[in-house]
């Protein structure tokens, strides 16, 4: 299938931005989606995006969208320790299944 | 209660024995789907259904099988569970796209953690 990248690890301290990025292959792609993961647990849908926007934004969260580079990014601002998950990036293919990332795991610090 | 329902949450096995796990779903879509996560490896699909009458392949189906016993049951069978499928494994449904009713987005269950020894 199509690749769908993102960073391993990123660490920030509680009330700074965070940024995830994510790039993805497929120029098809009409819906892109951020997924949070909360340890044991599920996925749980962040946000998503339509890839006719550039940006989206949505209380503390922003994603930014460049269909060019195809480079998808979620900013969180005001960064909780709450907040310290695994962030997927994925992407919907023409058959409609989730292509996902790695998976970003944000620690957040005092 | 889960909307999204799987079962066991967790299970141990033995290399050779053949494991079922189950999902079953009241949000009444017909899309369901099973992944596999891995440590720094992310989701990879399983299988995918699409109606009772539908199944196909994912990116990782070798070693799996798969069954839709109803539209609100999906269950994953390993016949001769091997220690390389040790993971968690997670089940997803969603609507159908149409139009702009519906993002796709995949609603999650809360994972069934296998081990095999």
């Amino acid at each position: 299938g199509e690749d769908v990248e993102q960073s391993l690890f990123l660490s920030v301290r509680e009330g700074d931005s965070s940024v995830i990025n994510c790039t993805y292959t497929d120029s098809s792609s009409t819906y892109l989606y951020w997924y949070k993961q909360e340890p044991g647990a599920g996925l749980q849908l962040l946000t998503y995006i339509f890839s006719n926007m550039d940006m989206k934004q949505d209380q503390r969260l922003t994603v930014l969208l460049n269909k060019k580079d195809k480079h998808l990014s979620l900013r969180i601002a005001d960064t909780q320790t709450g907040d310290s998950a695994i962030y997927f990036c994925a992407e919907r293919d023409s058959g409609y299944a989730l292509n996902f990332g790695k998976g970003t795991s944000l620690l957040v610090t005092p | 209660d889960a909307d999204v329902t799987q079962t066991p949450r967790n299970r141990i096995t033995k290399t050779g024995k053949r494991i079922m796990l189950e999902c079953s779903q009241t949000k009444g879509h017909d899309r369901m789907y099973w992944y596999r996560q891995d440590p720094g490896l992310g989701l990879r699909l399983i299988y995918y259904s699409f109606d009772v009458k539908d199944i196909n392949k994912g990116e990782i189906s070798d070693g799996y099988s798969v069954s839709r016993q109803a539209q609100a049951k999906f269950s994953l069978s390993l016949e001769s569970a091997i220690p390389n499928q040790t993971a968690l494994y997670f089940c997803a449904t969603s609507d159908p796209i149409s139009g702009t009713r519906n993002t796709g987005e995949l609603f999650f269950g809360e994972g069934s953690r296998l081990t095999v020894l």
